[in-house]
C-alpha cells in the first residue's frame, strides 16, 4: 500500500459528460502528479501541483483541469469526454525523492 | 533536455533465464533514477532507486540495477526470471524539479 488513495476505482460514463477524479496524497507529501495511461499512448504526465500551486504541465488537454486543495487532496476534472479519453488515470505523490502511485481510476467512456 | 529511453518495448525470457531491461537517460544535472513495476490493473510500485553513493542498487524481488554515468545507463537485471516477474517495467528520472518516465517494457516469462 503506497499510502496514496484514489476514488473512484472505476467510472463509466458517456461521451460529452464531465467527471471528477479524486486523489489523496501520502501524509506529509506536498506534491501531487496526475498521469494518464492508455494502451496506445503509454504513461503520459498530465500535471503537477505543489502545496496548492500548479508546478508543471505536461500533455494535458484544455478540456482537462486540476486543482489541489488546502488539505492537499487533488481533483482532476475531465469534461466534454470523448471515446479516446478512456484510460487509467493515476495520481502520485512525492517524498524522499521518489513518487508513490495510487491504484488508479479506470475511466470508460461509452 | 531531460529524457528516459527504454530499449525494447517487449522482452521475452524463459523461466530461470537472465532478465535484462535496458534504460538510458539524458540529464543535465545529477539524476535520481528509478525502476517501477506495474502488474495488470494495478498502480506502479517502486522496485529500486539510485540517488547517490553505491552505483549498484538492489531492489525487491531479486532485481538490481547499476548506474553507469559514463554510459548514461541504468539497466535492470535479475539473474533468474520467475513467472511472477511478468509485468510492465518503467524506468524513471528525477532531476529535482520533475519526473520523466520511459515508455515501458513489457516482460513476458515463458515457462
Amino acid at each position: 500500500d503506497s499510502g496514496v488513495t484514489q476514488t473512484p476505482k472505476h467510472l463509466i460514463t458517456a461521451t460529452g459528460q464531465r467527471v471528477t477524479l479524486r486523489c489523496s496524497p501520502r501524509s506529509g507529501d506536498l506534491s501531487v502528479y496526475w498521469y494518464q495511461q492508455s494502451l496506445d499512448q503509454g504513461l503520459q504526465f498530465l500535471i503537477q501541483y505543489y502545496n496548492g500551486e500548479e508546478r508543471a504541465k505536461g500533455n494535458i488537454l484544455e478540456r482537462f483541469s486540476a486543482q489541489q486543495f488546502p488539505d492537499l487532496h487533488s481533483e482532476l476534472n475531465l469534461s466534454s469526454l470523448e471515446l479516446g479519453d478512456s484510460a487509467l488515470y493515476f495520481c502520485a505523490s512525492s517524498g524522499e525523492g521518489e513518487q508513490f502511485f495510487g491504484p488508479g481510476t479506470r475511466l470508460t467512456v461509452l | 533536455a531531460q529524457s528516459v529511453t527504454q530499449l525494447g518495448s517487449h522482452v521475452s525470457v524463459s523461466e530461470g533465464a537472465l532478465v535484462l531491461l535496458r534504460c538510458n537517460y539524458s540529464s543535465s544535472v545529477p539524476p535520481y533514477l528509478f525502476w517501477y513495476v506495474q502488474y495488470p490493473n494495478q498502480g506502479l510500485q517502486l522496485l529500486l532507486k539510485y540517488t547517490t553513493g553505491a552505483t549498484l542498487v538492489k531492489g525487491i524481488n531479486g532485481f538490481e540495477a547499476e548506474f553507469k554515468k559514463s554510459e548514461t545507463s541504468f539497466h535492470l537485471t535479475k539473474p533468474s526470471a520467475h513467472m511472477s516477474d511478468a509485468a510492465e517495467y518503467f524506468c524513471a528520472l528525477n532531476t529535482g524539479n520533475q519526473f520523466y518516465f520511459g515508455t515501458g517494457t513489457s516482460l513476458t516469462v515463458i515457462p
